[in-house]
Order: structure tokens, then C-alpha cells, then sequence
């Protein structure tokens, strides 16, 4: 059973448009952290949120933290070739866990 | 600041062969996670230490792999006897304590044939 659940698993867009990254669990979590990963290499830290509805802005991507702090959405805005990669969240309960991860294709 | 190192990049094995992977985290950094992610998903825990005490091996396979930290910093993951499954990107974490950033090593692919 998966902890936490992400939305879509593949997407695959064209240069310009906007998309959501969904990241859905029943539990509660300390804190949520968003990862982007490229292939050959280890998932980097995007962003860690903390607070039951908190928002954060990183240029053209808004995370939010949902209310009750079970689940997450990332949002890219005129997505460009280089957000291809695979994201992923990761939710802190004494440890990190991580959802399955969202494969994201732009194409120019 | 020094990364996360990892080594081999790369290991093939047949199976029922063993391999070791190995891992030197962050100076200072108290908390070292190691993950299995297979090709296209997210990370599988398999244990996380803190300092060289053990805090979670719930989901490492224990009759096949073990784990160890001596002295709190460098790590040691090991399989005997690999199995196809086995065949996955081995990653090696660290952060300060159990609940800052986590910084990834690039890895240790491993295929087992």
C-alpha cells in the first residue's frame, strides 16, 4: 500500500502550457517536501512545506500544503523543456517517505 | 560543501553473487537513509540510521541484505545472494537530524543478470 499517492503518474505536455502534480495520503505529516529528479542523478530538494495551507512560490512553480496537511499540489506555469524530470513528494513522519513520482515530458 | 559520495556508479552482478555498495555522507550529518528505486518510481526506504544506531530497517529484506554504519559515518549496504528484483538505483541520503533536507548521493545502479 502506497503512503502517499501521486497524480498523474506520466504527463507529457507542450512548451507554454500549465499542468498540477497531485500528492494525496489519509495520514498526517510533519512537513512535505517536494524533489525533482534527473535521470543519472539523486532527487534534489525543491521545497519543504510545513504549515496546514501554506504556499510557496519558486519562480514559475506554487506548492501548497493542504489544510489538514495530508496532501500536496505542485503547480508549473508555462512549463519549459528544461522542468522535464521525474517529481516527487516526499512526506516526513520520523521518516521520509515517498509518493511514486510524476514522469514530466515537456516538449518544445 | 562536500556532496552526498556513493560508490560504484555502476555494478553488474549474476545472481546469487553478493555486492556491496557504499556510502560516506555530509561531515556532521547525523541521520543516513538508504533507498532502492527501481526504474521510474519513487524511492523505497530500506533503512535509516541515526548517527550508527539503527532507527527503521521495517522494509529491508534482512534475509538477503544488511546494513551497517560504524563510528556514525560512513555506511555499508549489502546484498548476498542477489536476485533479479535486485536490479534497481541504489540511493544514500544524509541530513543533519531526522526531519531537515535530505541531500542524495547520484546512486549505485545496479543490474543483476
Amino acid at each position: 500500500t502506497q503512503l502517499l499517492e501521486q497524480s498523474p503518474q506520466f504527463l507529457s505536455i507542450q512548451e507554454g502550457e500549465n499542468l498540477t502534480v497531485y500528492c494525496n495520503s489519509s495520514s498526517v505529516f510533519s512537513s512535505l517536501q517536494w524533489y525533482r529528479q534527473e535521470p543519472g542523478e539523486g532527487p534534489v530538494l525543491l521545497v519543504t512545506v510545513v504549515t496546514g495551507g501554506e504556499v510557496k512560490k519558486l519562480k514559475r512553480l506554487t506548492f501548497q500544503f493542504g489544510d489538514a496537511r495530508k496532501d500536496s499540489s505542485l503547480h508549473i506555469t508555462a512549463a519549459q523543456p528544461g522542468d522535464t524530470g521525474l517529481y516527487l513528494c516526499a512526506g516526513e513522519r520520523s521518516k521520509l517517505i515517498f509518493g511514486q513520482g510524476t514522469t514530466l515530458q515537456v516538449k518544445p | 560543501e562536500a556532496g552526498v559520495a556513493q560508490s560504484p556508479r555502476y555494478k553488474i552482478i549474476e545472481k546469487r553473487q553478493s555486492v556491496a555498495f557504499w556510502c560516506n555522507p555530509i561531515s556532521g550529518h547525523a541521520t543516513l537513509y538508504w533507498y532502492q528505486q527501481i526504474l521510474g518510481q519513487g524511492p523505497k526506504l530500506l533503512i535509516q540510521f541515526q548517527n550508527n544506531g539503527v532507527v527503521d530497517d521495517s522494509q529491508l529484506p534482512k534475509d538477503r541484505f544488511s546494513a551497517e554504519r560504524l563510528k556514525g559515518v560512513d555506511s555499508t549496504l549489502k546484498i548476498q545472494p542477489a536476485k533479479l528484483e535486485d536490479s534497481a538505483v541504489y540511493l544514500c541520503a544524509s541530513s543533519l537530524f531526522w526531519n531537515t533536507e535530505a541531500f542524495f548521493g547520484q546512486g549505485t545502479r545496479l543490474t543483476v543478470v
